[in-house]
């Protein structure tokens, strides 16, 4: 039972490359995030899948496109990166229901730099 | 809106000193609050969790937080701070009034631990 992981772990990038970050969960969770983490910021969210087959965009979603690939497995793609997008990237996941708390499971994170 | 305010970006106290992290935060309808904690280099565990009943809430490693509806606290403390306790520490709410699907985020409060 991994949990969710992500890959790749570090990853350096030029202004205008694109990447696709991947995260996959083994947990049979409905709902994904992804979060960007910033000094003194704590994490913000870029977008969310609710459950399989649908996503929404968080607090930060402008730079960035997601794909809910299946159940297990939740992608995050920047498609020209610039220097802003210099971050640690967090996928997360949790089982939520209506009126159920939503406790969230993380992955070990992806630190990517943005020259 | 929900929001979730964490006093001090960082905390020092010495090995065996009482640990006490500060959370307000602010909901139109009751919350679901959370602590997390990350270790260097590491994702985000969940430590303890409130969300109906007891307010006085029991987590891992000794910690607890109490939920004080009066004063939209939910402060985190632990007895006795040990060396492995050095960490950084989210407070968080469930937005409830998105059907818990969004969670926020405080900035983190960094905590020392001195031997």
């Amino acid at each position: 039972n991994a949990g969710v992981t992500q890959t790749p772990k570090f990853q350096v990038l030029k202004t205008g490359q694109s990447m696709t970050l991947q995260c996959a969960q083994d947990m049979n969770h409905n709902s994904m995030y992804w979060y960007r983490q910033d000094p003194g910021m704590g994490l913000r969210l870029i977008y969310y899948s609710a459950s399989e087959g649908t996503t929404d965009k968080g607090e930060v979603p402008n730079g960035y496109n997601v794909s809910r690939l299946n159940k297990r497995e939740f992608s995050l793609r920047l498609e020209s990166a610039a220097p802003s997008q210099t971050s640690v990237y967090f996928c997360a996941s949790s089982e939520v229901q209506r009126a159920r708390f939503n406790e969230q499971f993380f992955g070990p994170g992806t630190r990517l730099t943005v020259l | 809106a929900q929001s979730v305010t964490q006093l001090g970006s960082h905390v020092s106290v010495s090995e065996g000193a009482l640990v006490l992290l500060r959370c307000n935060y602010s909901s139109s309808v009751p919350p679901y609050l959370f602590w997390y904690v990350q270790y260097p280099n590491q994702g985000l565990q969940l430590l303890l969790k409130y969300t109906t009943g007891a307010t006085l809430v029991k987590g891992i490693n000794g910690f607890e937080a109490e939920f004080k509806k009066s004063e939209t606290s939910f402060h985190l403390t632990k007895p006795s701070a040990h060396m492995s306790d050095a960490a950084e520490y989210f407070c968080a709410v469930s937005d409830r009034e998105t059907g818990g699907f969004k969670t926020i985020f405080g900035a983190g409060t960094r905590l020392f631990v001195k031997a």
